[in-house]
């Protein structure tokens, strides 16, 4: 069974620092992973998406690392801002079997970036 | 639509009363998801969906809770006889191709369920 971790469960920096977050998986048997924001009373909104066979993504001041060996994944952020706050969520799709189709996703990490 | 929309947003029930939560995916998603979220934990797999067949219902927690999208769009899904521990965030997503492809996956808003 595929089990996602995210680290660390929540991180406050101050603005303008560059920020790293961490997600391991078990299970290194993925078709891709997707990195997604979540605001309060919002919907998840999709950051990134990595095919398994891709090393990287980059969105702005987002870059995105899959080692699928490895079971790793890490969202870097660069020059935070407060409008990044938020809870950052990894969900990685499975490559087949009874799990094909469906995302497990970690716990999150709650970003909190201050002025 | 421009996105996947849920509906309602908010739904207070009493314990024991059955509710429909809804959710339209973007035009042309063929594979349509539901996952529970709790406060602070990551959504969790509920069913999915390509065109109106249900292909894993797997996460589904109990025979109370059923869905359907029997024109391979529109998706319910039904909980019946209510219990507390129902309460969550329930989020609908799709994408545009079966089992999501190598595409993403588009959520909703969600709607909060809160049984009392």
């Amino acid at each position: 069974k595929q089990e996602v971790t995210q680290i660390p469960a929540a991180l406050s920096v101050p603005e303008g620092e560059n920020l790293v977050l961490n997600c391991s998986f078990t299970d290194s048997a993925i078709y891709n992973l997707q990195w997604f924001r979540q605001d309060p009373g919002k919907g998840l909104t999709s950051l990134l998406l990595i095919q398994s066979s891709q090393r990287e993504q980059t969105s702005g001041r987002l870059n995105a690392s899959l080692d699928k060996s490895s079971g790793r994944s890490t969202l870097y952020i660069a020059a935070s801002q407060p409008g990044d706050s938020a809870t950052y969520l990894c969900a990685v799709r499975n490559a087949g079997g009874t799990s094909y189709g469906k995302l497990t996703f970690g716990q999150g990490t709650i970003l909190t970036v201050h002025p | 639509g421009a996105g996947v929309s849920q509906s309602p947003r908010y739904k207070v029930t009493k314990r024991g009363q059955d509710v429909a939560l809804r959710c339209d995916p973007i035009s042309g998603h063929v594979s349509l998801y539901w996952y529970r979220q709790a406060l602070g934990q990551g959504p969790e797999f509920l069913t999915y969906f390509n065109y109106e067949a249900q292909q894993d219902k797997s996460g589904l927690p109990n025979d109370r809770f059923s869905a359907e999208r029997p024109e391979g769009s529109i998706s319910t899904l039904t909980i019946q006889r209510t219990e507390q521990r129902d309460s969550a965030m329930y989020r609908c997503a799709s994408s545009l191709a079966p089992a999501g492809g190598t595409y993403g996956y588009t959520f909703g808003s969600g709607t909060r369920l809160t049984v009392v």
